[in-house]
């Protein structure tokens, strides 16, 4: 059982560099998210995806672009890395809006912008 | 906005002991509490979710508690084990916004 997978785990850019994290689950779910995890601070969510073919912005998407072209991958792109977003990136998924199950998350991609 | 504040942010406790963690939000209009567990380097696993319409809910050691009127819930772990040593996060799930808000979580610590 798969579940939600991320790529890749680790990454060093410098600053200025573009790169894409791939996320992937094979849940079927409808609904994918990428959040970001900074230290002492709790998981804020950057955009998100309802469905194949829309996204939405959530709380930090500034500098992040994300796509959905099909169910199963979400794709979330830094088209010029800044230092500050350096952080720790986790993916997840669910069924359904308003659903009484949880989130189900991938193991997180590191990021280091230099 | 939705603040969810989780104290203490630290706890170091010898194994045996039952202990709590703290869980509180400012807005009212959840849908559902869920605490995670986070084990370093890796991803949240799901431990407990409570609906708003609950009070508490119950899985083996781990028992979660939710008062929506007063913005609080906590999370009772009994006879604590070194495998507990974890983060653990308090997340709410809004009526509105289709989102989890996340506290920054406590980090825990057992001692054998």
């Amino acid at each position: 059982n798969a579940g939600v997978t991320q790529t890749p785990k680790f990454r060093v850019l410098k600053t200025g560099q573009s790169m894409t994290l791939l996320c992937a689950q094979d849940m079927n779910h409808e609904y994918m998210y990428w959040y970001r995890q900074d230290p002492g601070m709790g998981l804020r969510l950057i955009h998100y995806s309802v469905g194949e073919g829309t996204t939405a912005k959530g709380e930090v998407p500034d500098g992040y672009n994300v796509s959905r072209l099909k169910k199963q991958n979400f794709l979330l792109g830094l088209e010029s890395a800044a230092p500050s977003q350096t952080s720790v990136y986790f993916c997840a998924s669910n069924r359904k809006i308003y659903s009484n199950q949880p989130q189900h998350f991938g193991d997180g991609t590191r990021l280091s912008i230099l | 906005k939705q603040e969810v504040t989780q104290i203490p942010a630290a706890l170091s406790v010898p194994e045996g002991e039952n202990l709590v963690l703290n869980c509180s939000f400012t807005d009212s209009a959840i849908y559902n509490l869920q605490w995670f567990r986070q084990d370093p380097g890796k991803g949240l696993t799901s431990l407990l979710l409570i609906q708003s319409s609950q009070r508490e809910q119950t899985s083996g050691r781990l028992n979660a508690s939710l008062d929506k009127s007063s913005g609080r819930s906590t999370l009772y772990i009994a006879a604590s084990q070194p495998g507990d040593s974890a983060t653990y996060l308090c997340a709410v799930y809004m009526e509105y916004g289709n989102k989890l808000v996340f506290g920054a979580g406590t980090i825990l610590r057992v001692k054998s």
